[in-house]
């Protein structure tokens, strides 16, 4: 299984919103309204922000959001800010018993 | 409150087998529809799921890394335990446990551990 195609890096001045992509295939993200969405800071442990598409988990800002088309799943981060700096990971269910197939990464970097 | 900790060498040799325990705490893998997963992360790049083992015992592995791969867990001390054959300064990775939260149904990972840095050098 491949892994998920996310741009290297993503940048935006405070107050922007910024957009990440995540493409995978017809065998994950296309089939599957399961994709997640991760944020680590240096050292940290990833912290869930978006799952099942476009659900936010109790505590995480309304500034973050998820949506799916076709086979690409995108996490929106609305007026961003210097706290929002840190690598963000998509994640997909793609069947056959393969319970996480985790994007490349994108890390975004507030100007 | 839901917490997982891993615990392990920070160094193995090439060729050896790595063995990891996840201790956790606020919920049980007795419940019906819990399950935990490992994941890792070499330095400087991304994710990778490993392995998945159910309230039930079922137990699901990465294919690539399947022939290498056990996966088990201690209900009665909350831990789940993977090994890992063979190691390879390849596997050189932060290793980490999480739970698939709420329910083994809802595939994602709801809470993580802190992770725990194995480096694989002889």
């Amino acid at each position: 299984q491949s892994a998920l195609t996310q741009p290297a890096s993503v940048s935006g001045s405070p107050g922007q919103s910024i957009t990440i992509s995540c493409t995978g295939t017809s065998s994950d993200v296309g089939s599957y309204n399961l994709v997640s969405w991760y944020q680590q800071h240096p050292g940290k442990a990833p912290k869930l922000m978006i799952y099942e598409v476009s659900k936010r988990p109790s505590g995480v800002s309304n500034r973050f959001s998820g949506s799916k088309s076709g086979n690409t799943a995108s996490l929106t981060i609305s007026g961003l800010q210097a706290e929002d700096e840190a690598d963000y990971y998509c994640c997909s269910y793609a069947g056959s018993s393969t319970f996480g197939v985790f994007g490349t990464g994108t890390k975004v970097t507030v100007l | 409150q839901v917490t997982l900790r891993e615990s392990g060498p920070a160094l193995v040799k090439p060729t050896q087998t790595l063995t990891l325990t996840c201790t956790f705490s606020g919920f049980s893998l007795s419940t019906s529809g819990m399950c935990v997963s490992w994941i890792r992360q070499p330095p400087g790049k991304a994710l990778e799921w490993l392995a998945r083992i159910d309230w039930d015992d079922d137990k699901y592995y990465s294919t690539s890394l399947k022939t290498r791969l056990t996966i088990s867990k201690d209900t009665s001390k909350n831990q789940v335990v993977l090994t890992m054959t063979n190691m390879d300064p390849v596997d050189t990775a932060t290793y980490y446990c999480a739970r698939m939260g709420p329910s083994c149904y809802a595939y994602y990972f709801d809470y993580w551990g802190q992770g725990t840095l194995v480096t694989v050098s002889s």
